[in-house]
């Protein structure tokens, strides 16, 4: 059974610049959770898809966009690249509605942004 | 909003040593939660979780957290710490039935053989 899975695992962009960071969600999850965790800090919430619908969003600008696939998977994009963008980016997955449920995490993808 | 806080940014301990993490939260309501770990190189992954009944909550590799309500606590702790328990651990409160977590910034453990 697969767990969370992310690519690319590492990515280097410039200032300005746009990217796509991509998730397919454990078997039998259907909601998808996308997280910035910068250097030091704990991770902070982007926004929730489930229904190929943005359910939930956090404190991210609009250049944060996301989508979900029929298939649960997911993407992340961000537009206009900042040098603060460099960050681990989180993917979790989780069933949609369960209170108790816990959320599983992908590797991450690392962004850097020169 | 809510937030969490981990007071201990890091913490150095040996072998054998006892171990306890705090974690506060501020929400008023119903909150689930938890305590995860990345271990150097890995993934989160879960430790621990409380949802509701017994405040002390037993997880895997001897952890345990209590569940403090009127402290807004919920502290992580194992009795006789090992080196494979370096790592980073966090604390993560979820609110609501909307799967969305707010972590604290990490205690990154370093235990010396």
């Amino acid at each position: 059974d697969a767990g969370v899975t992310q690519s690319p695992t590492h990515l280097i962009k410039t200032r300005g610049q746009q990217v796509t960071l991509r998730c397919s969600p454990k078997s039998g999850h259907d909601t998808v959770s996308w997280y910035q965790q910068a250097l030091g800090q704990g991770p902070q919430f982007i926004f929730q898809y489930y229904e190929e619908e943005e359910r939930q969003r956090g404190n991210f600008p609009d250049r944060f966009s996301g989508h979900q696939f029929p298939n649960y998977s997911s993407e992340l994009n961000v537009n206009a690249l900042l040098l603060g963008d460099s960050a681990l980016y989180l993917c979790a997955s989780s069933l949609w509605g369960i209170s108790y449920n816990e959320q599983f995490f992908g590797p991450g993808t690392r962004l850097t942004v020169l | 909003a809510q937030s969490v806080s981990q007071h201990n940014h890091h913490v150095i301990l040996s072998e054998a040593a006892s171990l306890e993490l705090g974690c506060n939260y501020s929400y008023g309501g119903t909150v689930n939660l938890f305590w995860y770990v990345q271990y150097p190189g890995q993934h989160l992954q879960l430790l621990l979780k409380y949802f509701s009944g017994d405040p002390l909550v037993k997880g895997i590799k001897g952890f345990e957290a209590e569940f403090i309500k009127s402290k807004f606590s919920f502290n992580l702790r194992k009795p006789s710490v090992q080196w494979s328990d370096t790592a980073e651990y966090f604390c993560a409160v979820m609110s609501g039935n909307f799967n969305k977590f707010y972590f604290g910034s990490g205690t990154k453990l370093n235990v010396k053989p």
